[in-house]
């Protein structure tokens, strides 16, 4: 048990519409990392959140955007949804504190784009 | 550009062996390096986390060991059980805290 809870566990959306999925991360985690699964493939990193900015970002386009709050809660927004983004979508809290740096990840959201 | 590899893609072995994952990474220059679990349609969990100073990691019958220079980790399995059938992950972390994965490696232990 990480403490790393995501909602919805499950979604399906059609092409075009929007979507957003939400994390909350360990109390005093300063740090969220979003991450893409497609099946059979190992993570691609989407964005990463520190203390509410945005702190780097993968290959991806921007309709995917993201927020982090001082509640350490996070959404991640997708835009204008293509049938590629479905995936099974992780977030991950640490706290950015030197040395170890341990990343927690959530049990994910299983998104479907039909 | 980082690249993380993990051989073999597959690996089937009966219970009871030893058994060691391989994982490879193009730029030695790594902050950390993550090893994962990952069961069917689930999470990721972190099973050992080397830090880019140390050489190896223990948790019960795992051992992580890191060789930076020649840009590769192994994962070592003792006396392996059904349950450890599953997705095991690599990451690289780099200077900007991000992780870098490999593609996975699926392990099934025959009972």
């Amino acid at each position: 048990e990480t403490g790393v809870t995501q909602s919805p566990t499950h979604l399906i959306k059609t092409r075009g519409q929007q979507v957003t999925l939400r994390c909350s991360s360990q109390s005093g985690h300063n740090t969220v990392s979003w991450y893409q699964q497609a099946l059979g493939q190992g993570p691609q990193f989407i964005f990463q959140y520190y203390r509410e900015e945005e702190n780097g970002r993968g290959n991806f386009p921007p309709r995917f955007s993201g927020l982090q709050f001082p509640n350490y809660s996070s959404e991640l927004n997708v835009n204008a949804l293509e049938l590629d983004d479905s995936a099974l979508y992780l977030c991950a809290s640490s706290i950015r504190a030197g040395g170890k740096d341990e990343q927690f990840f959530g049990p994910g959201t299983r998104l479907t784009v039909l | 550009k980082q690249e993380v590899t993990q051989i073999p893609a597959a690996l089937s072995v009966p219970e009871g062996e030893n058994l060691v994952l391989n994982c490879s990474f193009t730029d030695s220059a790594i902050y950390n390096l993550q090893w994962f679990r990952q069961d069917p349609g689930k999470g990721l969990t972190s099973l050992l986390l080397i830090q880019s100073s140390q050489r190896e990691q223990t948790s019960g019958r795992l051992n992580a060991s890191l060789d930076k220079s020649s840009g590769r980790s192994t994962l070592y399995i003792a006396a392996s059980q059904p349950g450890d059938s599953a997705t095991y992950l690599c990451a690289v972390w780099n200077s900007n805290y991000q992780l870098i994965w490999g593609a996975g490696t699926k392990l099934i232990i025959k009972p």
